[in-house]
């Protein structure tokens, strides 16, 4: 079965940082592109970032760039986010999410003063 | 970034009653290896997002027969052939030929 838990979510002030992690199982994580997906309250889903098997290639959405940072750990099966300069608009659940198809349960983070 | 766009909206349906959905990419989808990246998402209420479809048409493990996928260049529909009541919640469709990844701003379906 495959699994992917998210954690590292809280409560942020304006200009602070955070850093999501996920633990993944159940499918071959060092074959896989991984990303980050996220979804404001109330809102759509929106591709963050995302990082290639072996880690050589990153993307980002523009309004991340520069501020947060994709990393993987193949030997752990896990993914991270590392996420500063964080704005009230990045409130949202963010989603851990293999290939394609495979989704977290999302962690929430909330930047707000 | 491409633009996915959805119609409609809301979608109410009476149970056993079929459903279309529509989304439109803003450029062509075609990948260089002659794929289509197009894919669809059905988000239940307080659930993550699960992909139904991929590549236009082709439905994931377990999910049902009566949800099918179609089109071609920019234009593409998810069918439900007769809706549920477990079909409630909001789709998505979803591109991943170009950087940014892009999702269409979602339809809510819901039972009359």
């Amino acid at each position: 079965e495959v699994q992917l838990v998210e954690s590292g979510g809280g409560l942020v002030q304006p200009g602070g940082s955070l850093r999501l992690s996920c633990a993944a199982s159940g499918f071959t994580f060092s074959y896989s592109w991984m990303n980050w997906v996220r979804q404001a309250p109330g809102r759509g889903l929106e591709w963050v970032a995302n990082i290639k098997e072996d880690g050589s290639e990153k993307y980002y959405v523009d309004s991340v760039k520069g501020r947060f940072t994709i990393s993987r750990d193949n030997a752990k099966n896990s993914l991270y986010l590392q996420m500063n300069s964080l704005r009230a608009e990045d409130t949202a659940v963010y989603y851990c999410v293999g290939g394609v198809e495979y989704w977290g349960q999302g962690t929430l983070v909330t930047v707000s003063s | 970034d491409v633009v996915m766009t959805q119609s409609p909206l809301s979608l109410p349906v009476t149970l056993g009653q079929p459903a279309s959905i529509s989304c439109r990419s803003s450029q062509s989808l075609v990948y260089s290896d002659g794929n289509i990246y197009l894919n669809w998402f059905q988000q239940r209420p307080g659930q993550s997002p699960r992909r139904l479809i991929y590549k236009i048409s082709n439905r994931d493990s377990g999910v049902p027969d009566r949800f099918s996928g179609s089109g071609s260049g920019t234009d593409f529909t998810l069918k439900i052939s007769r809706v549920e009541a477990e079909d409630v919640g909001v789709y998505y469709c979803m591109q991943h030929t170009h950087w940014p990844w892009t999702f269409g701003q979602g339809t809510k379906v819901e039972i009359k």
